[in-house]
């Protein structure tokens, strides 16, 4: 059962290119929700897609933006890169409308490393 | 506004021993909390739950017990072991957020022999 994929595994980017990446959710799932972790800290929450529409949003600019497939794979854009950009992109996928456990809630993948130079 | 605090950025403990890994929150409104294990070039794994109408919850080594009076919670691990050397992360969900967590710092637990 192939878990949360994500690519590329690393890359480098300069201030003021554009970026995408890529996610493919757990097998079963159907939404797909990311988190931005940067050097030191916890993830943040930018935002969770599901039936391919933005649900949630954290404080996150516009320069953030997202897309859900139909096949639920979803890409994360970042435009005009700062240099506080770069951190560690995590994607994390669920299923609606199951019952909460904890343990259902999130499976993340292992993650996208942004550095911006 | 850090509503999820994990004060103590790093824990090191001898195999066999007790490992406490801190937790302090703010937003009362908070119904699950959340424990997640984070090995380097992976992604973070969950570890334990416990709802916000419960005490205590226990899974193996693994126990977490929360306070809601004082806005804290910690995990237990016992016995600690070499392979538990991680990055601790404490969750929480607010009610109806759906997948939305807000994670703390990171407790960075090494387990030496």
């Amino acid at each position: 059962d192939a878990g949360v994929t994500q690519s590329p595994t690393h890359l480098i980017k300069t201030r003021g290119q554009q970026v995408t990446l890529r996610c493919s959710p757990k097998s079963g799932h159907d939404t797909v929700s990311w988190y931005q972790q940067a050097l030191g800290q916890g993830p943040q929450f930018i935002f969770q897609y599901y039936e391919e529409e933005e649900r949630q949003r954290g404080n996150f600019p516009d320069r953030f933006s997202g897309h859900q497939f139909p096949n639920y794979s979803s890409e994360l854009n970042v435009n005009a890169l700062l240099l506080g950009d770069s951190a560690l992109y995590l994607c994390a996928s669920s299923l609606v409308g199951q019952r909460f456990t904890g343990a259902n809630v999130l499976t993340f993948g292992a993650g996208s490393r942004l550095t911006v130079l | 506004d850090q509503q999820v605090k994990q004060n103590s950025p790093s824990l090191s403990v001898q195999e066999g021993r007790i490992s406490i890994l801190n937790c302090d929150y703010t937003n009362s409104m908070f119904d699950y909390f959340l424990w997640y294990k984070k090995y380097p070039a992976e992604g973070p794994t969950f570890l334990i739950s416990i709802s916000s109408i419960k005490d205590k919850n226990e899974d193996g080594r693994f126990t977490v017990f929360l306070n809601k009076s004082a806005k804290h919670l910690s995990l237990h691990i016992v016995p600690s072991q070499p392979g538990d050397s991680a990055v601790y992360f404490c969750a929480s969900r607010g009610t109806g957020t759906a997948s939305k967590l807000t994670f703390g710092t990171g407790t960075r637990l090494q387990v030496t022999l």
